[in-house]
């Protein structure tokens, strides 16, 4: 069984919809993040969490909000999508701090903004 | 701040070809240096990395040496195969951070039989 999970895998909205997306882990890790891929440009951090009570912004975080139900689960949402958040959104967990503090991926979830 | 430049692809290559992707990067610190692959449909999966100056990373055939002199982590492989065919990121963390890491855009590597 996968790690990192994340729901749904795609998901087709329209412009001004609210949008959740889903993020469980079972590496028992106290880190979580959320980042954006797109073409050409990387992934980009959009937030990050280091445990249950701390939430913070990474580069890219005007448009999203996230929410941080339990040291497993880390939900990003969109309030209202608008097109240019069309983009394959990638949940990562990591250990605590540590020398190298490897982060593992889930698989993705392709968002598309009509 | 930090950067990581990679090398545009895509990059065809046959099979049994020699690899390299060129990665450079610019930090604070002493960074510590990543590849990632990304196989088609799949999330991101650690390929190898190195913590310090002259550390050589390797994996699954794959290898990469951290060069301070040239700010430089280019990956390579001497003879690749159809399964190598994937999006390889160079990533680095930086000296000052415990977290957060800069990624390259990504090189598309395509192998053909």
């Amino acid at each position: 069984d996968a790690d990192v999970t994340q729901t749904p895998r795609n998901r087709i909205t329209k412009t001004g919809k609210r949008i959740m997306l889903e993020c469980s882990q079972t590496k028992g890790h106290d880190r979580m993040y959320w980042y954006r891929q797109d073409p050409g440009l990387g992934l980009r951090l959009i937030y990050y969490s280091f445990d249950v009570k701390d939430i913070n912004k990474g580069e890219i975080s005007d448009g999203y909000s996230v929410s941080r139900q339990a040291q497993a689960k880390f939900s990003l949402s969109l309030e209202s999508a608008i097109p240019n958040q069309t983009a394959l959104y990638f949940c990562a967990t990591s250990e605590g701090q540590g020398a190298v503090n490897e982060q593992f991926f889930g698989p993705g979830t392709r968002l598309t903004v009509l | 701040g930090d950067s990581v430049t990679q090398m545009e692809g895509p990059v065809t290559l046959s099979e049994e070809a020699f690899l390299t992707i060129n990665c450079t990067y610019t930090a604070t610190g002493y960074p510590s240096l990543f590849w990632y692959v990304q196989y088609p449909g799949e999330g991101l999966q650690l390929l190898l990395k190195a913590t310090k100056a002259d550390d050589k990373g390797s994996n699954k055939g794959f290898e990469a040496t951290y060069r301070k002199e040239t700010t430089s982590f280019h990956l390579e492989k001497g003879s690749v195969q159809v399964s190598d065919s994937a999006v390889y990121f160079c990533a680095l963390r930086g000296g000052g951070s415990n977290y957060k890491l800069t990624f390259g855009k990504g090189t598309l590597l395509t192998v053909n039989p």
